[in-house]
């Protein structure tokens, strides 16, 4: 089955620095890759998606870019904020005979922004 | 709209006893799972139900049962908790299968402890 991989486990930038998380994938059929924030005690959130048939994708100070040759994709956010800490995940998701999308997430990324 | 209600939030157990986890959205999904969160272990799925009528195991399934009531509502039954069973329990609901995937929306999580 799909393995996805997930580095740093934890990360600390200062206020206004960017910050970036690395996913890895193992089935190069995997075609949906959504990343969630989950704030402490909160439920997780999509924050940003991308398609295997797209490289980038930006959403204001987000973006994630996708390299499907070596079966990888990350999450850059720029201007950090203290509201940016939270936990992120990053998941691999692909379609199997009957339609059904698997899903396999990343074990997180703990990021701390330090004012 | 509430989106995806998981009733109850908190829950203290003792060994052996049993319980049910609610969980209700209002979105038209035709998908609904079921997923503990650890520590350092990310999302594991326990059961999913791509569409109504239908459930299957996930990655964790030992020790729990589901059922899916109608279009709207999936339950998670726990018939003799264990402290292994000690977690957090998301509810996720998304689109289904053939129509796409635009990613979960989660429910608010149940903490559970099993003593």
């Amino acid at each position: 089955g799909e393995n996805v991989e997930q580095h740093p486990s934890t990360l600390s930038v200062q206020e206004g620095d960017s910050a970036v998380i690395k996913c890895t994938y193992s089935d190069s059929a995997s075609n949906y890759f959504p990343w969630y924030k989950q704030e402490l005690g909160k439920r997780p959130q999509l924050i940003i998606d991308i398609r295997s048939n797209v490289g980038e994708k930006k959403d204001q100070r987000i973006a994630v870019t996708l390299n499907k040759t070596a079966k990888h994709f990350s999450l850059h956010i720029t201007e950090t904020q203290p509201e940016d800490s939270a936990v992120y995940f990053c998941a691999a998701s692909l379609t199997d005979s009957g339609g059904y999308q698997k899903v396999t997430f990343g074990t997180g990324t703990k990021l701390q922004v330090i004012p | 709209n509430a989106g995806v209600t998981q009733t109850p939030k908190f829950q203290v157990l003792k060994t052996g006893q049993s319980m049910t986890l609610q969980c209700a959205q209002d979105m038209n999904h035709n998908s609904m799972y079921w997923y503990r969160q650890d520590p350092g272990m990310g999302l594991r799925l326990i059961y999913y139900s791509a569409s109504e009528g239908t459930t299957d195991k996930g990655e964790v399934p030992n020790g729990y049962n589901v059922s899916r009531l109608n279009k709207r509502e999936f339950s998670l039954r726990l018939e003799s908790a264990a402290p292994s069973q000690t977690s957090v329990y998301f509810c996720a609901s998304s689109l289904g299968p053939g129509q796409g995937f635009y990613g979960y929306t989660f429910g608010s999580g149940t903490r559970l402890t099993v003593v």
